[in-house]
């Protein structure tokens, strides 16, 4: 399968940024997302972006991809304490097969 | 709207046993996969299907099987656990032939092997 990856841990206080990263393999990809996942519950869709994007905003959340390197972005604007999650980043590839990266844990300090 | 329901919701099996982990969309999606989800290793495919009466293996397949009859269900069975098999279990879907697609997920099943 594809591989994707990105760090297991990010802790951040209230009300500043978050970037959470993820790397990528299949430089074929069409789509990429985010998805959060919050305690004892399934996982959400939080953005995505195309793969011929280089940027997309919405509201507080900014995604990069950098399709030469295979590297995605995430940042939270002025995070808050129910911005604490599981943050997945995932690709789809040819074959329609959702690819999920090991999750970042997110913690938000008051 | 109920999207994607497991059943059950978390379970005790002793190993040796075998289980079907059940679930049932109501979305006419097409594609359906079975993931589990393990600490530090996220979520990692174990089988999918692109369309009924059709399925592929993922990455962990091995001690997992699956069937697609109609394009509602998609049961995942265990035949005889084991207790690496241990695990949150996530059902989901997605509807490719719209272009653009996302995974829809259920709530998962808590399995634990004993």
């Amino acid at each position: 399968g594809e591989d994707v990856e990105q760090s297991l841990f990010l802790s951040v206080r209230e009300g500043d940024s978050s970037v959470i990263n993820c790397t990528y393999t299949d430089s074929s990809s069409t789509y990429l997302y985010w998805y959060k996942q919050e305690p004892g519950a399934g996982l959400q869709l939080l953005t995505y972006i195309f793969s011929n994007m280089d940027m997309k905003q919405d509201q507080r959340l900014t995604v990069l991809l950098n399709k030469k390197d295979k590297h995605l972005s995430l940042r939270i604007a002025d995070t808050q304490t129910g911005d604490s999650a599981i943050y997945f980043c995932a690709e789809l590839d040819n074959f329609n097969k959702f690819y999920f990266g090991s999750g970042t844990k997110l913690n938000v300090k008051p | 709207t109920a999207g994607i329901t497991q059943a059950p919701t978390s379970q005790i099996l002793a190993a040796g046993r075998s289980m079907t982990l059940r679930c049932t969309q109501d979305m006419r999606h097409n594609a359906m996969y079975w993931y589990r989800q393990d600490l530090g290793l996220g979520l990692r495919l174990i089988h999918y299907s692109n369309t009924a009466g059709t399925t592929g293996k993922g990455e962990v397949p091995d001690g997992y099987s699956v069937s697609r009859a109609n394009t509602d269900d998609f049961p995942l069975t265990l035949a005889s656990a084991v207790p690496s098999q241990t695990s949150v279990y996530f059902c989901a879907s997605s509807d490719p032939d719209r272009g653009y697609t996302e995974a829809f997920f259920g709530q998962g099943t808590r399995l634990t092997v004993v």
